[in-house]
């Protein structure tokens, strides 16, 4: 199974600074020429939104304030600039070989 | 518009199977898969397994001989099977469409599920 380690598991960021998340996988998500590699948002009481698709492409009706870049086995989530309502777990997520697998999530608070 | 909704018993005694229904509209099951997915409670995501259009199905490694997913396409519902629940099966359970680009573009609210005698 392709294990996704995720960096760091919590941190801090002030309004309107800049917030990057890592997630590292065991062996490359890539194939065909795509990164299946794909970040969701989970606010408390909310089941996971959709932000990034295929390592960096924005899901529609995302701000654009959330970026992603990476591929084969490193990739990286930004939020530039964190607004208040960006508090909540980020999750990277790898369909490139079954069975799919989740990191384990970093949380972001305000500073 | 895509919407998914979960369905389960809420409560189960240990030992016992469980049954979970995901019911969908907006989409055809022939066209599209869907994941289940669960979090047990302040903990991440765990993916359980998956059900494509065409019916084939993965697993996650760990609980492979304990699930089983299957559909109905025709009522737009498909089902999560597990059996021998322990304790730590307590979480929410949620089922989520694919989309073309294999990503999890839609989730239903989550049923939770409670093992306890």
């Amino acid at each position: 199974d392709i294990v996704l380690t995720q960096s760091p598991a919590s941190l801090a960021v002030s309004l309107g600074q800049r917030a990057t998340i890592s997630c590292r996988a065991s062996e490359s998500v890539d194939s065909y020429g795509n990164s299946f590699m794909h970040w969701y948002q989970q606010k408390p009481g909310q089941p996971p939104k959709l932000l990034i698709y295929r390592a960096s492409n924005l899901e529609s009706g995302i701000p654009a304030r959330f970026s992603g870049s990476g591929s084969r086995t490193d990739f990286t989530l930004t939020i530039n600039p964190v607004e208040a309502d960006d508090v909540a777990t980020y999750y990277c997520q790898q369909s490139n070989e079954d069975p799919y697998t989740f990191g384990g999530g970093t949380k972001l608070e305000i500073k | 518009q895509v919407q998914l909704k979960e369905s389960g018993p809420g409560l189960v005694a240990p030992s016992q199977s469980l049954s979970i229904t995901c019911t969908v509209s907006g989409f055809s099951l022939t066209d599209y898969g869907v994941s289940w997915i669960r979090q047990p409670p302040g903990k991440g995501l765990e993916w359980l397994g998956v059900i494509w259009g065409g019916g084939s199905t993965y697993y996650n490694s760990a609980l492979k001989s304990r699930l089983s997913i299957s559909k109905d396409n025709s009522k737009s519902q498909v089902f999560l099977k597990m059996n021998s629940l322990q304790t730590d099966d307590t979480a929410m359970y949620y089922c989520a469409k694919h989309s073309i680009t294999t990503a999890m573009d839609y989730w239903g609210q989550g049923t939770s599920v409670t093992v306890s005698s």
